[in-house]
């Protein structure tokens, strides 16, 4: 079975920062392409980032770029997010999901359940 | 910027047809997918690459993408489809649509 679970949010100050960890299991991490999706408090769906599955290619949002990194550990199946320079706007739910492997245009197949990270002073 | 834009709700009677939209400049142009999220609940795929289910999503559940706009239809809608749903397309990224709440009633 699939499984994805995501650690690391809290409260934090604006201008701090965190690391969003994603443990995954039930499939082979290293063959599948990898997001953070986020999702503010009663808002909808937004893409943070893109990670291939060697890390070669990296893509992220106008909004956070510059000041997330998103990276991976093939080895120990984790997908992880620094997030520096935090702002009040970064208030979210961040879901860690995996792309379709068979789907030409990568749909999301499987989210993790989701870590909160509320950015207030 | 390129946009897709749904209708925030959309209400239906249970056993009749839901249609929700997602507009976007020339949408047909590329493949676009759906996700239901019900309250408290992650996003779960009903649609990808513009009509196909996925395992384990019932076949009340279709899609359509042409023009401007990708279509999901739930026929039969029941009670347990209320939820909001979101579509999604990529450019330059994934590309979410706002939204739209699915009230059965």
């Amino acid at each position: 079975e699939v499984q994805m679970e995501e650690s690391g949010g809290g409260l934090v100050q604006p201008g701090g920062s965190l690391r969003l960890s994603c443990v995954a299991s039930g499939f082979t991490f290293s063959t599948y392409e990898m997001n953070w999706v986020r999702q503010a408090p009663g808002k909808g769906l937004e893409w943070v980032s893109y990670i291939s599955g060697s890390s070669r290619t990296i893509y992220y949002a106008d909004s956070v770029k510059g000041r997330f990194t998103i990276s991976r550990d093939n080895a120990k199946n984790s997908l992880f997010l620094q997030m520096d320079s935090l702002r009040v706007e970064d208030t979210a739910v961040y879901y860690c999901a995996r792309e379709n492997l068979i789907a030409t245009a990568g749909d999301f197949d499987h989210w993790g359940r989701g870590t909160l990270v509320t950015v207030s002073s | 910027s390129f946009e897709l834009t749904q209708p925030p709700s959309v209400s239906v009677s249970p056993g009749q047809t839901a249609t929700i939209t997602c507009s976007g400049d020339k949408l047909g142009d590329q493949f676009v997918c759906w996700y239901q999220q019900k309250p408290g609940q992650s996003p779960v795929v009903v649609i990808y690459e513009d009509s196909k289910r996925p395992s384990g999503i019932p076949e009340r559940f279709s899609g359509s993408n042409s023009g401007n706009t990708a279509t999901l239809t739930i026929s039969g809608t029941q009670p347990m489809d209320e939820a909001d749903y979101y579509c999604q397309a990529w450019d330059n990224g994934a590309l979410f649509g706002g939204g739209t709440k699915l009230t059965v009633l």
